[in-house]
């Protein structure tokens, strides 16, 4: 059973593109968690989605920054016009809708 | 608000025990831990539901004391694999589904020889 997959592993881009990340669940899993981690800090909640539904989107900057997890395919975070600040590892995390989270391996984002 | 964990770092000998501890000022519904190595994923140790349930497996364990908001994670007999960074993730009610984690300041957890 696979588990949690995220890509790209590692994105470089310069400042004022796009960033995609992807996220695929593991099999069975329909909750998606997007989290911020910089270095040596903690995890910081960004936005949680169900299939075609995002439930709380409270940790997500107001601008620049939108997900969604569409009926078919990964859950996608998008970027635009990112800036040096948007800097960091990006992790996913999905389960069944009750009980505990996996993580996927990580998107690195850098931003030049 | 986050939640405080102690000790900010830790550094033992292979074999000896450790207690990381994980408080909120919110009342509580679940607390999750997990176990970060460097550059890697969070991989996930164990979840404790508001009771004051203990859990454990091997010779990792925890408690949940949901009077005092506080839930603590019990290395025993450590070994060089349990290096890396510990995080406490917390949920603060019941919403009849799962929601998002809230994660600790983490504790840093060296083993040496």
């Amino acid at each position: 059973n696979a588990g949690v997959m995220q890509n790209p592993r590692h994105l470089v881009r310069r400042r004022g593109q796009e960033a995609r990340l992807r996220c695929s669940p593991m099999k069975g899993h329909s909750h998606v968690y997007w989290y911020r981690q910089l270095p040596e800090e903690g995890l910081k909640f960004m936005v949680y989605l169900q299939k075609e539904n995002i439930i709380d989107e409270s940790g997500m900057p107001k601008e620049r920054f939108s997900a969604e997890f569409p009926k078919e395919g990964p859950s996608i975070l998008r970027i635009q016009q990112v800036v040096r600040g948007d800097s960091a590892a990006y992790f996913c995390a999905s389960c069944t809708g009750v009980g505990e989270q996996y993580f996927g391996p990580g998107t690195r984002l850098t931003v030049t | 608000q986050q939640p405080v964990q102690s000790p900010q770092a830790v550094i033992l000998r292979e074999g000896e025990d450790a207690v990381i501890n994980c408080s909120s000022s919110k009342a509580l519904y679940s607390v999750h831990w997990y176990r970060q190595k460097h550059g890697e994923a969070p991989v996930f140790l164990m979840i404790l539901l508001k009771g004051g349930e203990q859990k454990g497996h091997e010779k990792i364990s925890a408690s949940f004391n949901e009077k005092k908001q506080q839930s603590s994670l019990y290395l025993t007999a450590s070994q060089l694999s349990y290096s890396g960074t510990y995080f406490c993730g917390t949920e603060p009610f019941y919403t009849g589904t799962a929601s998002k984690l809230t994660f600790g300041t983490g504790t840093r957890l060296q083993v040496t020889l």
